[in-house]
């Protein structure tokens, strides 16, 4: 079976633009998480979606948005970019029944 | 609420040496517990997963982890250290929310 699919893999924006970041969880599974990756704050939850509605919410501020549509499919917006916001951004799909997450490769945003 | 402590960023062994890189955890339900490694520019790859059903855990490419309640730890080990097994490696928890909480990580480097 197909993994998770995030594309793209690499982005390079300027501060101030806007961010779009797209996954496909597994086929059939309903649930696609969001995680951010630096080497400062390291592995941290961003948001989950279930069957297009948002399930849960991490720390982080308003300019970091989600949506998942009809397909499973999941986008992940960050508005206003800063800095701060280069990471590794990962997408995760529940695998079985107990939730051992499968990970997409990641999109590495770097803001300049 | 859960965490993850992973004692020891860096991890040095030799190739062929035993492998032992620590993970305690708190967690105020019942945890589900997840070994990750990932190698440079790549995603999260799944190792291991605790689930209640057994204390010691087999995962893929020869490592195992043993979950101890009364010392919350969920230690990761590997008998023979290969130059292959040289990555960075995640402790990870689920709470009841579907949220997964990381360790920060230790690099673990396999000398010749």
């Amino acid at each position: 079976k197909a993994g998770v699919t995030q594309t793209p893999r690499y982005l390079i924006k300027t501060r101030g633009q806007q961010v779009t970041l797209s996954c496909s969880p597994i086929s059939g599974h309903r649930s696609v998480s969001w995680y951010q990756q630096t080497p400062g704050q390291g592995l941290q939850f961003l948001f989950e979606y279930f069957s297009e509605t948002q399930r849960n919410k991490g720390n982080f501020p308003g300019r970091f948005s989600g949506r998942q549509f009809s397909n499973s499919r999941s986008e992940m917006n960050v508005s206003t970019l800063e800095l701060g916001d280069s990471a590794l951004y990962l997408c995760a799909s529940p695998e079985g029944a107990v939730y051992g997450y499968t990970f997409g490769s990641g999109t590495r945003l770097t803001v300049v | 609420a859960q965490s993850v402590t992973q004692l020891g960023s860096h991890v040095s062994v030799s190739e062929g040496a035993l492998v032992l890189l620590r993970c305690n955890y708190s967690s105020s339900v019942p945890p589900y517990l997840f070994w990750y490694v990932q190698y440079p520019n790549q995603g999260l790859q799944l190792l291991l997963k605790y689930t209640s059903a057994a204390t010691l855990v087999k995962g893929i490419n020869g490592f195992e982890a043993e979950f101890k309640k009364s010392e919350t730890s969920f230690h990761l080990t590997k008998p023979s250290a290969h130059m292959s097994d040289a990555a960075e490696y995640f402790c990870a928890v689920r709470g009841s929310n579907y949220k997964l909480t990381f360790g920060k990580g230790t690099l673990l480097t396999v000398n010749p």
